[in-house]
């Protein structure tokens, strides 16, 4: 079966200190790969997408970065956090030509400090 | 652009009652439409979907159709319990070529916080 893994669940860091959240794909290949924010009070909003290894979009400007090492894992990461990086992060991935839909991790919270 | 709107909230209902939340859209092209539901702590779940116009998409007593001529797409249910108290999304989604792969990246709404007290 299809599943998604989303870690850590929640997390507390402080301000300036570095990042990483990671999203790692089962029973698919080639997927395409998204990062979304939520922020309190808001929608969801794209922050990165990758159709491929090593391949990243970044959809706004922003103190983050992805990266794709391998086809089913997808890496947030940041080398100093902001308060305004805090937020609600979760993972999807879609297959199709075009997307038959779309699965989503379970979400990290991340409060910066 | 590729937008969609969606009822504001809270809303807040008795167990029982009929629900109606709003959702609206502008697309380029021809979107797929969806409803994802956001149960407190959780991640996103699909709901329901439409891929096309007049399509009704359904799933535990919700139902959605794609109104082309209204560009609308609102998620209805004739009675409400207490277990679909959660935040729900409108979403639509376009394909787009990038790169050898059609991507569809989604485009939400705001989310429309439901309550349902029993």
């Amino acid at each position: 079966s299809q599943t998604i893994h989303q870690w850590p669940a929640t997390l507390v860091q402080p301000v300036g200190s570095p990042l990483s959240l990671e999203c790692t794909v089962e029973g698919t290949s080639n997927p395409n790969l998204y990062w979304y924010r939520q922020a309190a009070g808001r929608g969801l909003q794209l922050l990165f997408y990758s159709v491929g290894i090593g391949q990243i979009s970044s959809e706004v400007p922003q103190n983050l970065s992805a990266s794709r090492p391998q086809d089913r894992q997808f890496i947030l990461s940041s080398k100093k956090l902001l308060l305004s990086d805090s937020g609600f992060y979760l993972c999807a991935w879609s297959v199709g030509n075009p997307p038959l839909g779309y699965t989503f991790g379970s979400g990290t919270r991340l409060t910066v400090v | 652009g590729n937008s969609v709107t969606q009822m504001e909230g809270p809303v807040t209902l008795s167990e029982e009652a009929f629900l109606t939340i709003n959702c609206t859209y502008t697309a380029t092209g021809y979107p797929s439409l969806f409803w994802y539901v956001q149960y407190p702590g959780e991640g996103l779940q699909l709901l329901l979907k439409a891929t096309k116009a007049d399509d009704k998409g359904s799933n535990k007593g919700f139902e959605a159709t794609y109104r082309k001529e209204t560009t609308s797409f609102h998620l209805e249910k004739g009675s409400v319990q207490v277990s679909d108290s959660a935040v729900y999304f409108c979403a639509l989604s376009v394909p787009r070529w990038d790169r050898g792969s059609t991507l569809g990246r989604l485009y939400f709404g705001r989310g429309t916080q439901l309550t349902v007290w029993p």
